[in-house]
């Protein structure tokens, strides 16, 4: 069993869906939680970061921790065409990163 | 403008042969990671360094060598003896070893003959 588990799609939405994005993990210990958006051929753009469980809101991004259930996850509302990319989530326990494989959204006009 | 930068953006190896990605940031940080990516996959470390003349190898380092003689720049070297080295090779860079946040540089793809 893989440390970060993430869907890998592709999640196909209409514009101005409510996009929903999980990872789950096993290490208890990791306490710090990204998300990064890659575009293709692109590498990848943080997005957002959390220090332990919570919320967190970035313009349409809302970040969740819920350390409880081992279980993450990045809201996008209003979607647009330009969000179309891979998401990766990464975590730490305050030392590397371990990523999950990454999900690829599709945002259809 | 500050950031990381990666050359080349393809580069293609023959057999046999050792080839040398590029990663240079001015983001002044002290450390820094080379990951490789492969389709479908995460980002996989292959090594990292946290300060200049010093790096551990990460969860892949069989067949990559890497050198830190100046805080700027971190080159991988893609040896022979790796066979399998398709991949999209991804640079980035942390203020220190222990800062969770990394920055990305653009990547390079790299194709074997």
């Amino acid at each position: 069993q893989k440390e970060v588990e993430q869907d890998p799609g592709p999640l196909s939405v209409p514009e101005g869906a409510i996009v929903s994005l999980n990872c789950t993990y096993s290490n208890s210990a990791f306490q710090y939680f990204m998300w990064y958006r890659q575009y293709s051929r692109k590498g990848p753009e943080l997005l957002m970061y959390t220090y332990s469980s919570g919320n967190k809101e970035d313009g349409r991004f809302t970040a969740q921790v819920d350390k409880s259930s081992k279980y993450i996850s990045l809201f996008i509302r209003d979607s647009q065409p330009s969000d179309s990319a891979t998401y990766l989530c990464a975590m730490s326990a305050g030392n590397m990163l371990t990523f999950g494989g990454g999900t690829r959204l599709m945002v259809k006009p | 403008d500050g950031g990381i930068t990666q050359s080349p953006k393809y580069l293609f190896r023959k057999e046999g042969q050792n080839v040398t990605l590029s990663c240079e940031q001015n983001l002044n940080h002290d450390a820094m990671y080379w990951y490789r990516q492969d389709p479908g996959q995460g980002l996989r470390l292959i090594y990292y360094s946290q300060i200049v003349n010093d790096f551990q190898k990460g969860d892949i380092a069989e067949g990559y060598s890497v050198s830190r003689e100046k805080k700027e720049s971190f080159p991988l070297t893609v040896t022979s003896a790796q066979k399998n080295p398709t991949a999209f090779y991804l640079c980035a860079s942390s203020y220190d070893e222990g800062m969770e946040t990394q920055y990305f540089g653009p990547g390079t793809r790299l194709l074997v003959l």
